[in-house]
């Protein structure tokens, strides 16, 4: 059975980098049929997706957080993980990596986030 | 960018009753890239349908989705005490590729 497993500190300092990582256990990084990405959220509030990842290392971001971001993977590891520079306050939030997974029926193509880490609590503050 | 906007922000039901939640876009989306997800306090969201109308993997049959075009919903036929949660709905767009969530409804027992 697929896991996701997130780590990284709890607590970063206004202005420095929350480095976040993803391990995945039960199964492989490497297959061709899944994206993997992040996805935050602040206390009390939604869900906002941050960025995703192939394990070619090909990437696309939430263009409102695009110039602070930055999503890696480690193949050979079995994990990705989350850059995000210049923190604030506002970047306090439980932070998810998760599994994008698709499907293809009759031409169309579906995506869903179908496997999720428990989430991992990162504060800001100084 | 694609907004989602979730009604009602809160439903207040009781356990047995019929829950419809409505996700609604700014415009007209796949429905192949909509997907509804559960998500109770404490834990991480939880995939229910993609697709719009296709149920994931263990996922009971009261739960059902539908719509297309800009309008969505998702409908719990008889609610049992552990359905009460935090529902979100999701697209995908692909011009920017990327993800929106909708705000969430939070479906409480009355």
């Amino acid at each position: 059975q697929l896991q996701l497993q997130e780590s990284g500190p709890g607590l970063v300092k206004p202005s420095e980098t929350l480095s976040l990582t993803c391990t995945v256990s039960g199964g492989s990084i490497s297959s061709s049929s899944y994206y993997w990405g992040w996805i935050r959220q602040p206390p009390g509030k939604g869900l906002e997706w941050i960025g995703s990842i192939y394990y070619s290392g090909s990437t696309y971001y939430n263009p409102s957080l695009k110039s602070r971001v930055t999503i890696s993977v480690d193949t050979s590891k079995n994990q990705f993980s989350l850059k995000l520079s210049s923190v604030t306050a506002a970047d306090t939030a439980v932070y998810y990596c998760a599994r994008r997974g698709s499907i293809t029926i009759f031409g169309d193509y579906y995506y869903y986030m179908d496997v999720w880490g428990k989430g991992t609590t990162v504060t800001v503050s100084s | 960018e694609i907004v989602l906007t979730q009604s009602p922000g809160t439903l207040s039901l009781s356990p047995g009753e019929r829950a419809t939640l409505s996700c609604r876009a700014s415009q007209s989306v796949s429905s192949s890239y909509l997907a509804w997800y559960q998500q109770k306090p404490g834990q991480a969201p939880r995939l229910l349908i993609y697709g719009a109308s296709s149920r994931a993997t263990g996922i009971p049959d009261r739960f059902s989705g539908s719509g297309s075009g800009t309008d969505f919903t998702l409908t719990i036929s008889r609610l049992e005490p552990e359905d009460f949660a935090v529902y979100y709905c999701q697209q995908y767009g692909s011009s920017p590729p990327g993800y929106t969530f909708g705000q969430g409804t939070k479906l409480e027992i009355k």
